[in-house]
């Protein structure tokens, strides 16, 4: 079945600075990677996916890429505030019947 | 409008009592799903329902019961519980149950907090 690790577990960075999460799968049957923000006392909510066919995708200030040659795929959130401070999760899933595989979560901290 | 609503929100109880949580989603998903979120902040696929059958059934103690009364509900009931079911346990829906054709876009409740004393 499907692994996915994710790293770093806590990142801290000043306002304004940018992050990256990056996450590794195991199945190369794998094809969709999407990215869910939880903010404290709440459920994990989408803020950004990616499909197998596709290298990068943009949203404002947050982009999603994807090696799938490498089994990798990362988050970039540009110009980082306050309220980007969450646990984010990585997930990932491709066989039909299957259920999203979340990695292990990234507090992200963003002081101003 | 909740599109995903989980009860109850918190839920204390005693070692070897019996508790549901009830979850609903007015979506119009197919897929309903439970998963665990432990004290580290892990989230765990315990099942998956399409359509009121049970699709996806994790290793999961048979202490645990999940029931699907109607596309939109999926229930989760627990037996005897351990100490070690303390966790936020999270009702999520989908619109199809994922597969080469993608979707698999997941919308969560805001989650169950069992803590078993």
């Amino acid at each position: 079945g499907e692994n996915v690790e994710q790293h770093p577990s806590t990142l801290s960075v000043q306002e304004g600075d940018s992050a990256v999460i990056k996450c590794t799968y195991s199945d190369s049957a794998s094809n969709y990677f999407p990215w869910y923000k939880q903010e404290l006392g709440k459920g994990p909510q989408l803020i950004i996916d990616i499909r197998s066919n596709v290298g990068e995708k943009k949203d404002q200030r947050i982009a999603v890429t994807l090696n799938k040659t490498a089994k990798h795929f990362s988050l970039h959130i540009t110009e980082t505030q306050p309220e980007d401070s969450a646990v984010y999760f990585c997930a990932a899933t491709g066989e039909a019947g299957t259920a999203l595989i979340f990695g292990k979560g990234t507090t992200l901290s963003v002081s101003s | 409008d909740t599109a995903v609503s989980q009860t109850p929100k918190y839920l204390v109880t005693q070692m070897g009592n019996d508790k549901s949580i009830k979850c609903e989603q007015n979506l119009g998903h197919d897929t309903m799903y439970w998963y665990k979120q432990d004290s580290k902040k892990f989230l765990k696929i315990m099942f998956s329902y399409n359509n009121k059958e049970l699709i996806i059934n994790e290793t999961v103690p048979n202490r645990f019961s999940p029931k699907s009364p109607d596309k939109a509900h999926l229930n989760l009931h627990i037996n005897s519980l351990e100490l070690g079911d303390s966790a936020v346990y999270f009702c999520a829906s989908s619109q199809d149950g994922g597969g080469p054709s993608g979707a698999n876009v997941l919308t969560f409740g805001a989650g169950s907090r069992l803590t078993v004393l």
